[in-house]
């Protein structure tokens, strides 16, 4: 069936150190993924997408990568800091029929002072 | 990116009462909005694509009678949780769905069913 999943449910950094999490999704037709970013209590906030024609893409201290061989997707947050401290969730787009996201189980970054 | 919003941001009631959301699509018109549950510590599961003009898709497992969606307006997607009980207290959480598939997310409403 369809699945997204993560490797770590809690990742602890240093502030300063980078941060890597991860994400393994099972729908190898799967075009599209997404990084989000959840703060308690409020709505997931957009950091960076990636289409599957593309293995990594980088954003202001955000990097994606995707390894479309082991269908594993990773976020790299360079120099964390902490208002870093959220939960992560990835996000593949399905097509069947009609679009729709399918998400992780999330992971939450604890950013250490 | 876009804004969406949601009202309310939360709400407490009875059990047996039915609460309604809404989910506003404030700078784009929206054909496509989605609704979302999330319980605590858990991820986003989606409910229902609700589609401007027709009937809301429903995911499975998800009861349309209980979970009345209306997409009457291009901003404007309502969640109706009717005869609500304790266990339908979660966070629920809209999107709006952008010209490139792309989803904007509302801030989300938590309910509480006592």
């Amino acid at each position: 069936g369809e699945s997204v999943g993560l490797h770590l449910p809690t990742l602890s950094v240093q502030e300063g150190d980078n941060s890597i999490i991860n994400c393994a999704y099972s729908n190898s037709a799967s075009d599209y993924f997404i990084w989000y970013k959840q703060e308690s209590g409020k709505g997931p906030q957009f950091i960076i997408d990636i289409r599957s024609n593309m293995d990594k893409r980088q954003g202001q201290r955000v990097t994606v990568l995707l390894n479309k061989t082991v269908k594993h997707l990773s976020l790299q947050i360079a120099a964390t800091q902490p208002g870093d401290s959220a939960v992560y969730f990835c996000a593949e787009m399905v097509t069947s029929g009609t679009y729709k996201y399918i998400f992780g189980t999330g992971t939450r970054l604890k950013v250490l002072a | 990116g876009a804004v969406v919003s949601q009202h309310p941001s939360w709400v407490i009631c009875k059990s047996g009462t039915s609460v309604k959301i809404e989910c506003r699509s404030l700078d784009f018109q929206a054909t496509t909005m989605f609704w979302y549950r999330q319980f605590p510590k858990q991820s986003l599961m989606l409910m229902a694509t609700s589609n401007e003009g027709s009937k809301a898709t429903y995911e499975q497992g998800v009861e349309k009678d209980k979970f009345l969606i209306n997409h009457a307006s291009l901003t404007l997607s309502t969640l109706t949780v009717t005869s609500a009980h304790p266990e339908d207290s979660s966070f629920y959480i809209c999107s709006s769905e952008g010209p490139y598939n792309e989803q904007f997310f509302g801030p989300g409403t938590r309910l509480t069913v006592l």
